[in-house]
């Protein structure tokens, strides 16, 4: 089955203690992208990939680090984690990019920073 | 990036047809119009996309208007597992990677 997958699915951490969450697609995608959901603010992105080796900022990318050495893989880490960055995080693919072609999201990682 | 307007909230009879309408009055040339939809504690579903011409698929059809400010999502036989947020989203071809969500409209279905 064509999917986006992050794991863990919930989780809480304590401030300053690194974390990464992984994500992976199966479906040969080009671009990868990270998002956070909050009440009132709705989505907004983090980072995003064009490719392997291809990264660059989105629209709230303070506090958060990302990497693309596979093009299947697309892990976001938190180098240093705080109680602002409680949020719901989701992971997005397209094949060639938003414009002509959808994202396909994973399920969402919910996490906690106390 | 140009920007959309929804109406906040919609209802729905289980079984009719549902039309979502979509402002977009500043699109350009290049801009595809998205829809994507959020069910209740799940990533956002992508629905459908179109550039100029009306576009149908198994779960929706798009209608655009000939000058291409507005558009319509339609949901041919609302379900109950339909109701969900429904996201209008402009997107450059080859531009920026990124959807900018709005706050899109809650579609309740009753039954």
């Amino acid at each position: 089955e064509a999917q986006v997958t992050q794991n863990p699915r919930y989780l809480i951490t304590v401030t300053g203690k690194k974390l990464t969450v992984t994500c992976s697609q199966n479906m040969n995608h080009e671009y990868m992208s990270w998002y956070r959901q909050d009440p009132g603010l709705g989505l907004r992105q983090i980072y995003y990939s064009m490719n392997v080796e291809a990264t660059d900022k989105g629209d709230v990318p303070e506090g958060y680090k990302v990497s693309r050495k596979e093009k299947r893989n697309f892990p976001l880490i938190l180098e240093s984690p705080s109680p602002n960055q409680t949020s719901l995080y989701f992971c997005a693919s397209s094949l060639r990019g938003a414009g002509s072609y959808g994202y396909t999201f994973g399920s969402g990682t919910r996490l906690t920073v106390v | 990036d140009a920007k959309t307007t929804q109406p906040n909230s919609m209802e729905s009879n289980e079984e009719e047809p549902v039309h979502l309408p979509c402002n977009h009055s500043t699109i350009s040339g290049t801009d595809y119009i998205h829809w994507y939809r959020q069910l209740p504690s799940q990533g956002p579903e992508y629905v459908i996309h179109g550039l100029t011409s009306n576009v149908n698929n198994r779960m929706a059809s798009l209608a655009i208007a000939e000058d291409r400010k507005s558009s319509t999502l339609i949901l041919h036989r609302a379900t109950l597992r339909d109701a969900a947020v429904y996201y209008c989203i402009l997107t450059v071809y080859f531009g920026n990677e990124k959807l900018t969500f709005g706050t899109g409209t809650r579609l309740t279905i009753i039954p």
